[in-house]
């Protein structure tokens, strides 16, 4: 089952434009991270803010996590072509699942030039 | 590169077939995940393995099945195969057994099953 829902599920930016893509989740949390995956291509870890944290930044990238809430954002600052490709926010699972982490089913980002 | 090996990259086989799918994970890595990422079911967790026992249970058919060995590489086991087993199958590590630190992700295999 889906831990994390992202929210848009698609998302179409001009180059220079910032892209923020949202986050919710069901449970409490000790951490959460972002991954991006290219198409076709395997996950790569971004970020990950702990649930202590408010906010953290990572070059051009900036996550923010309130927990009273349940939800994060990712923020992309000044998109490129490059940044093209589909953004999965991620938690550590609950009873059966462990702590693996689970996915939720993504924003698709597309930057045109 | 992520230091996580899959093979084979693509897999075409009939329905009811078998197939193994192979994962080395980054040196050092104890913990081995695999995931299931198809259009409609998204990414969905399907087994770990931490230091050769299994540690959690996802999202997995009981026609699949998986297992580490002491050199710490995985197989996933697929049998019976129908259509809707066509998907990308990811396996990823980590160094410890828990979710804490990220998770490295190789290029995945895709089955096509015909």
């Amino acid at each position: 089952s889906q831990q994390g829902e992202e929210d848009p599920q698609a998302l179409s930016i001009q180059e220079g434009e910032n892209a923020t893509m949202n986050c919710s989740y069901k449970t409490s949390i000790n951490n959460l991270q972002w991954y991006r995956q290219n198409s076709g291509r395997g996950l790569v870890h971004l970020i990950l803010i702990r649930s202590n944290e408010r906010e953290k930044h990572s070059g051009r990238l900036r996550v923010t996590l309130d927990t009273s809430k349940k939800s994060s954002s990712l923020l992309i600052t000044a998109s490129r072509a490059a940044d093209t490709a589909s953004y999965f926010c991620a938690t550590p699972g609950r009873s059966q699942a462990g702590t693996a982490l689970i996915f939720g089913k993504g924003t698709t980002l597309s930057v045109s030039s | 590169d992520s230091g996580v090996t899959q093979t084979p990259k693509h897999l075409i086989t009939a329905t009811g077939q078998r197939v193994t799918l192979r994962c080395s994970p980054r040196s050092g890595d104890l913990s081995v995940y695999w995931y299931q990422q198809s259009l409609d079911q998204g990414l969905q967790f399907l087994i770990q393995y931490y230091n050769g026992e299994e540690r959690a249970k996802g999202n997995i058919l009981e026609r699949f099945s998986a297992q580490q060995f002491p050199d710490l590489h995985s197989e996933l086991n697929l049998s019976s195969l129908e259509l809707g087993d066509s998907a990308l199958y990811f396996c990823a590590s980590s160094p410890v057994g828990g979710s804490y630190p990220e998770a490295f992700f190789g290029q995945g295999t895709r089955l096509t099953v015909v």
